[in-house]
């Protein structure tokens, strides 16, 4: 079964601390995973799409990596506005296109 | 913003009505997508629709159903509410094209059943 777990589920940061938060999956064969962040009440933003092992993205403060097995978000010198959730998913190969959601990782990020 | 509109943006009902909740995706993404959030659920994948057909379906209750018109828009209709029903409620859409497939996600719409 296609999984999808997130760790911690959440973390406490001073401003300029720097971490990284982590997405295991397990997919039979992977199509892409996907990195959102989510503020309260609202939807979830896109941040990254991966595709394969070894592929890197950076956006402003943020790096996603990955591997056959899990990705990490890379958290640099964050900031108070960096605080939200941040929600890894995976979608499988194959004709259905839905995509499993962890639960998220909250970060508050203290200034 | 995304580019996906979602209303009504709160909705209050009674346990054993029916509502509506409406979706427009993204200018020229085909599909549409319903999530449902409550606090100890996380995101959970409804269904899918691709250009007006039924493409994938996950823990959708029976009494929930949904549609895509020719014009793209969708509408995610729950009959029979119960207090368990009341969560957040989000479409997305993606333009599933070769080599994209991220989804775009909507403002949602709060669905409290008292």
């Amino acid at each position: 079964e296609d999984q999808v777990t997130q760790s911690p589920e959440a973390l406490r940061l001073q401003e300029g601390e720097s971490s990284s938060l982590n997405c295991s999956y397990t997919v039979s064969g992977l199509r892409g995973l996907f990195w959102y962040r989510q503020d309260p009440g609202k939807g979830p933003e896109f941040l990254f799409t991966l595709y394969s092992a070894g592929e890197e993205k950076e956006k402003e403060r943020l790096k996603a990596t990955l591997t056959k097995k899990e990705s990490f978000l890379h958290i640099t010198a964050p900031k108070p506005e960096d605080s939200a959730t941040y929600l890894c998913a995976v979608q499988a190969l194959g004709r259905d296109d839905k995509i499993i959601f962890g639960k998220g990782t909250r970060l508050h990020i203290l200034p | 913003d995304s580019g996906v509109t979602q209303t009504p943006k709160h909705l209050i009902t009674a346990t054993g009505q029916r509502v509506t909740l409406r979706c427009s995706p993204r200018s020229g993404d085909l599909s549409v997508y319903w999530y449902q959030q409550s606090l100890d659920q996380g995101l959970q994948f409804l269904i899918q629709y691709y250009n007006g057909e039924e493409r994938a379906k996950g823990n959708i209750l029976e009494r929930f159903s949904a549609q895509q018109f020719p014009d793209l828009h969708s509408e995610l209709n729950l009959s029979s509410l119960e207090l368990g029903d009341s969560a957040l409620y989000f479409c997305a859409s993606s333009p599933r094209t070769s080599g994209r497939h991220e989804q775009f996600f909507g403002p949602g719409t709060r669905l409290t059943v008292l």
